[in-house]
């Protein structure tokens, strides 16, 4: 079966420190990965893909075959990147399947 | 463009009842595709449309239907509703099936009592 798992509902961290937001996967075949984020007040909006492997607003996501894994990272966290991130698991060419998603809360 | 829209924003409906949910693709884009978010969860894949046809469903019951429209426009209709169908529903649209990125709507917060 396929399945998303992020295991931290939330995470903190100061200002200037790196985040390392967690996503593991499982499915048997190719995996496409996606990771979405929700600012408060506004609707999912798409982060990066695996596939274009770029960095966008200072985070990227390293797809691990080995470890099925794809977290998101940042080296120094902004207060503007407090918000909800769910990773996304895209199988059989439609559907996303995804996690139930970590809240980054970034103090000052 | 407004990106996606969705109507009504919130709904308030008695278990028992029929919805009906609205959705307006991003103009030019042909696939919709409809999920719901139970608090505290990630969304999860009900249906997509493309092209009019249902070309994929996820593991929801057969109280849940859809279609989609000759303008690309869809609905998500679910009958007898029971209180664990209160959650928010979210449509997706993008330019076609497989490639494009998915842009969601604002989402239809749905209350069973």
């Amino acid at each position: 079966a396929q399945r998303v798992t992020q295991p931290e509902k939330l995470l903190s961290v100061f200002k200037g420190a790196p985040v390392e937001l967690k996503c593991n996967y499982s499915y048997s075949g190719s995996p496409e990965l996606f990771w979405y984020v929700q600012y408060s007040r506004q609707r999912l909006q798409l982060l990066l893909r695996h596939i274009s492997r770029e960095s966008i607003k200072g985070f990227t996501a390293d797809l691990n075959k080995g470890e099925t894994s794809f977290h998101l990272k940042k080296p120094f966290a902004q207060e503007e990147d407090s918000a909800m991130y769910y990773c996304a698991l895209r199988t059989g060419g439609y559907a996303l399947n995804f996690g139930k998603g970590t809240s980054l809360l970034v103090t000052p | 463009d407004a990106g996606v829209t969705q109507s009504p924003t919130h709904l308030i409906k008695t278990r028992g009842q029929h919805v009906t949910l609205r959705c307006s693709p991003i103009s030019g884009h042909k696939s919709v595709s409809w999920y719901q978010q139970v608090l505290g969860q990630g969304p999860q894949f009900i249906f997509q449309y493309y092209e009019k046809e249902e070309r994929g469903r996820g593991n929801f019951p057969d109280r849940f239907s859809a279609r989609q429209f000759p303008n690309y426009s869809s609905e998500l209709n679910v009958n007898a509703l029971l209180l664990g169908d209160s959650a928010l529903y979210l449509c997706a649209s993008s330019l076609d099936r497989v490639l494009y990125e998915q842009y969601f709507g604002p989402g239809t917060r749905l209350t069973v009592t």
